[in-house]
């Protein structure tokens, strides 16, 4: 079994659409949690980052974590074709060093 | 955020041929750095840490002799792929850790040997 499993999509959705992306992992020890995006041909970039359990907004994204179900999850609002690219979720335990990513879910937003 | 920069963000080596890819922290000292290698629609593949001043430490499986990494300075880390050949055809991306969890990644080099 995988430390983090996640969808690889395809997913696709109409310009406006709430989108939702999710990744359960099997660690208990994880308590950092992130969501990174990468474009086609590029180096991923840190989109939302948070600790523990809870909820973290940055404007038409929401992450949420839920530690007792292992499972977290991406929405985006009003999504746009420039939302269009592969998000992985990723995750750390307390003092570690090493992160571990999930597949990775390709995001088609269609105008 | 911090910026991580990667050279070449391409390149076409012939089979045999060594590969030598840079990895730069542009604004901060980057002690330890991270290599990955991504295929095709799958996720990122740890290959190894890059510790400033000291030997790498390599993920299982991963053959220290073939690639190479060298991190010489607070700044620069460089991964060598040695006597390349097709099955080494690749994204490779290296990223630097930031104050917290997060990592900064550099856009990444693929290598295609022919």
């Amino acid at each position: 079994q995988k430390e983090v499993e996640q969808d690889p999509g395809p997913l696709s959705v109409p310009e406006g659409a709430i989108v939702s992306l999710n990744c359960t992992y099997s660690n208990s020890a994880f308590q950092y949690f992130m969501w990174y995006r990468q474009y086609s041909r590029k180096g991923p970039e840190l989109l939302m980052y948070t600790y523990s359990s809870g909820n973290k907004e940055d404007g038409r994204f929401t992450a949420q974590v839920d530690k007792s179900s292992k499972y977290i999850s991406l929405f985006i609002r009003d999504s746009q074709p420039s939302d269009s690219a592969t998000y992985l979720c990723a995750t750390q335990q307390e003092g570690g060093f090493k992160t571990i990513f999930g597949a990775g879910t390709r995001l088609f937003v269609k105008a | 955020g911090a910026v991580v920069s990667q050279h070449p963000s391409r390149v076409i080596c012939k089979s045999g041929t060594s590969v030598k890819i840079e990895c730069r922290s542009l604004d901060f000292q980057a002690t330890t750095m991270f290599w990955y290698r991504q295929f095709p629609k799958q996720s990122l593949m740890l290959m190894a840490t890059s510790n400033e001043g000291s030997k790498a430490t390599y993920e299982q499986g991963v053959e220290k002799d073939k690639f190479l990494i060298n991190h010489a300075s607070l700044t620069l880390s460089t991964l060598t792929v040695t006597s390349a050949h097709p099955e080494d055809s690749s994204f490779y991306i290296c990223s630097a850790p930031g104050t917290g969890a997060e990592a900064f990644f550099g856009q990444g080099t693929r290598l295609t040997v022919v």
